[in-house]
């Protein structure tokens, strides 16, 4: 049990255009998810705290308006990378909780914006 | 939130014996957790330990903790190759629930 999904898992996009990324947990419902990205050789950061049913707490330094989170259900979740640049090329990774103290992860989207 | 800080930093050992890694913390935790990633690939959840609890085993998998020392060990016993990932411990504070993550340990297990 506790199986997250990401889709999709690779995306490579032209810079300028937006990117929508699904996180869903298959057999549980989430009422917090959470989006991290995670650049080559370095660790994960968070960027976001993902609430069913209303707005995403951001961590300090993320914008909220390029990084647009939507948790509109219990087992879905987006992150939707606005007017994506090359410097958003990462390895995004959203986690969700799962009886409110463990978190069990994605396997990842890889990012490429040309 | 408050993340785990891993050491070492990178463990080479021989397949078949012992892998030890261990985490610190800052701040009071309801539970500590210890994940594994392959290159590449999203967070593998290993084990999850609670404050009130010392040692924890699971398969191949033991880990320890010292809350007066505010310090978890992860032993993973008679390695395998497969076994060659980064670990990350995420420390649960008492606040909340997000995970923040530090370095993580790379493990490798030569064949």
């Amino acid at each position: 049990g506790a199986v997250v999904s990401q889709h999709p898992s690779w995306v490579i996009c032209k810079s300028g255009t937006s990117v929508k990324i699904e996180c869903r947990s298959l057999d549980f419902q989430a009422t917090t998810m959470f989006w991290y990205r995670q650049f080559p050789k370095q660790s994960l950061m968070l960027m976001a705290t993902s609430n069913e049913g209303s707005k995403a707490t951001y961590e300090q330094g993320v914008e909220k308006d390029k990084f647009l989170i939507n948790h509109a259900s219990l087992t879905l979740s987006t992150l939707t990378v606005t007017s994506a640049h090359p410097e958003d090329s990462s390895f995004y990774i959203c986690s969700a909780n799962y009886q409110a103290d463990t978190q069990y992860f994605g396997p990842g989207t890889r990012l490429t914006v040309l | 939130s408050q993340q785990g800080e891993e050491d070492p930093q990178a463990l080479s050992i021989q397949e078949g014996e012992n892998a030890t890694m261990n985490c610190s913390y800052k701040t009071s935790i309801n539970n500590l957790q210890w994940y594994r990633q392959n290159s590449g690939r999203g967070l593998v959840h290993l084990i999850l330990i609670r404050s009130n609890e010392r040692e924890k085993h699971s398969g191949r998998l033991r880990v320890t903790l010292d809350t007066s020392k505010k310090s978890s060990s992860l032993l993973i016993t008679a390695s395998r190759a497969a076994d060659t990932a980064s670990y990350f411990c995420a420390p649960l504070g008492t606040s909340g629930s997000r995970l923040t993550f530090g370095e993580g340990t790379q493990l490798t297990v030569n064949p």
